[in-house]
Order: C-alpha cells, then structure tokens, then sequence
C-alpha cells in the first residue's frame, strides 16, 4: 500500500541548530517526492520536490532533501534554523498519472516544528 | 506566478444551510483543481479532482452529492456543501495544476476556508 510516514509529530529546536524532518515512503514504483510547508493562516508552500537525477534536492528558504532509495527516505535537512521556520511540514508522494492524466499526492501526518529563541 | 486563492477565508454558517467556497487560479489556467479537507493537526485528506468541463472524480467514501463540485472554467472551482451539519466543519483546501506544466504535476495550493457549521 501507498503511504507516507512522518515519524516525528513534533520537533523544537533553538534558532541556529540544525533541523533534520524525517520522511519515509511506501511505493512501488519511482516515486515523485515533494516536502511543503504550512504556516498558519498561509496556503501549502512547496518547499523543494525530487522526481529524477542528483538525490540531494535543493529547495527554498535554505532547505535541502535527500533521496535515499535503500532506505525509502527523503528526510528534510535545514544547517541553521530561523524563528520563521516555524511552522508544519508535510512530506508527500506524488502517484503516476492516472486515466485523467492527474497524480495525487499521498500525505504524512506533518511534524510541527517550534523553534526556540 | 501560480497564485491560487479562496474566498471565503472563514465562515460560520447554521446547520442545514449549503455554503460555497471558491477556489481560483489567478495568473494561470488550471488544468485540475484538487479539493482537501483537513482535520485539525492533521494531515490533508483528498476529497475529489476536477477537470475543467468535467465531473469530478470522487475518493472513495466522499458523498459526492453532499460535496458538489463544480468546474467551469481554467479559472475556476467551486466547492458547495450541502445541507451542512457540525461534523462537516473542517479546513478545506483547493490546490490546482497548471494547464502548461503537465510532467510534473505541481499542485499549487489556495490559503483555505475555515468552515464552521453551528
């Protein structure tokens, strides 16, 4: 079964250590993976996706993910977290095309991260 | 660019009363909008895909005649929801597709609407 896990309900950090968000994935073929960011009030912001080539991703806000096939992982690193980090992170699947030539995202749970001053 | 925006952000409506939500796609023609609900602190649950001119596709356990979608055009979804009742409170999310970017499938998500139902 397609799935997602995101073992980390919730992480908090102090502003300036490093954050790594842990992704793991149920698929079976070559999977598109894609991290978003949720703040509150603000629509899902895509923060960085991978579907093909070099494993480690980079994204906006400093971000960076790398695909590790052997481990069904695309954990969510960041080298210096910023208060305005804080936020919900989801890490999603995208299916192959379907008959309406449409991929749907299979979604984790999220990790709520905090960060501290 | 691809800005997706809903309106209403908020609403608070009595049970038994139909409220719509908009979702538009403003500097682009979508191809899909996607409808989601989502349960608080948790993740989003797809509810339909709707191609534009098209019915939309339903996942399963979704009453399609309680969440009418409609898609009119490359601009445009509406998400109605029938005879609301308290269970159906919840944060609904559109998300869309560009029309030109069909490889990738990149969803481009609205702010979402906050229904309340009393």
């Amino acid at each position: 079964a397609q799935s997602v896990t995101q073992p980390d309900i919730h992480i908090t950090v102090s502003e300036g250590a490093s954050l790594e968000l842990r992704c793991n994935y149920s698929y079976g073929a070559t999977p598109y993976l894609f991290w978003y960011v949720q703040s509150p009030g603000q629509g899902l912001q895509l923060l960085l996706k991978y579907f093909s080539g070099d494993t480690l991703v980079q994204g906006i806000k400093g971000f960076e993910a790398e695909f590790k096939r052997s481990q069904s992982s695309f954990n969510l690193r960041k080298p210096s977290v910023h208060w305005s980090d804080a936020a919900e992170y989801f890490c999603a699947v995208g299916t192959r095309l379907n008959a309406g030539n449409n991929r749907k995202l299979i979604w984790g749970l999220g990790t709520s991260l905090a960060v501290n001053p | 660019g691809a800005v997706v925006s809903q309106h209403p952000s908020r609403v608070i409506c009595k049970s038994g009363t139909s409220v719509k939500i908009e979702c538009r796609s403003l500097d682009f023609q979508a191809t899909t909008m996607f409808w989601y609900r989502q349960f608080p602190k948790q993740s989003l649950m797809l509810m339909a895909t709707s191609n534009e001119g098209s019915k939309a596709t339903y996942e399963q356990g979704v009453e399609k005649d309680k969440f009418l979608i409609n898609h009119a055009s490359l601009t445009l979804s509406t998400l109605t929801v029938t005879s609301a009742h308290p269970e159906d409170s919840s944060f609904y999310i559109c998300s869309a597709t560009q029309r030109q970017v069909v490889a990738s499938n990149e969803q481009f998500f609205g702010p979402g609407t906050r229904l309340t139902v009393l």
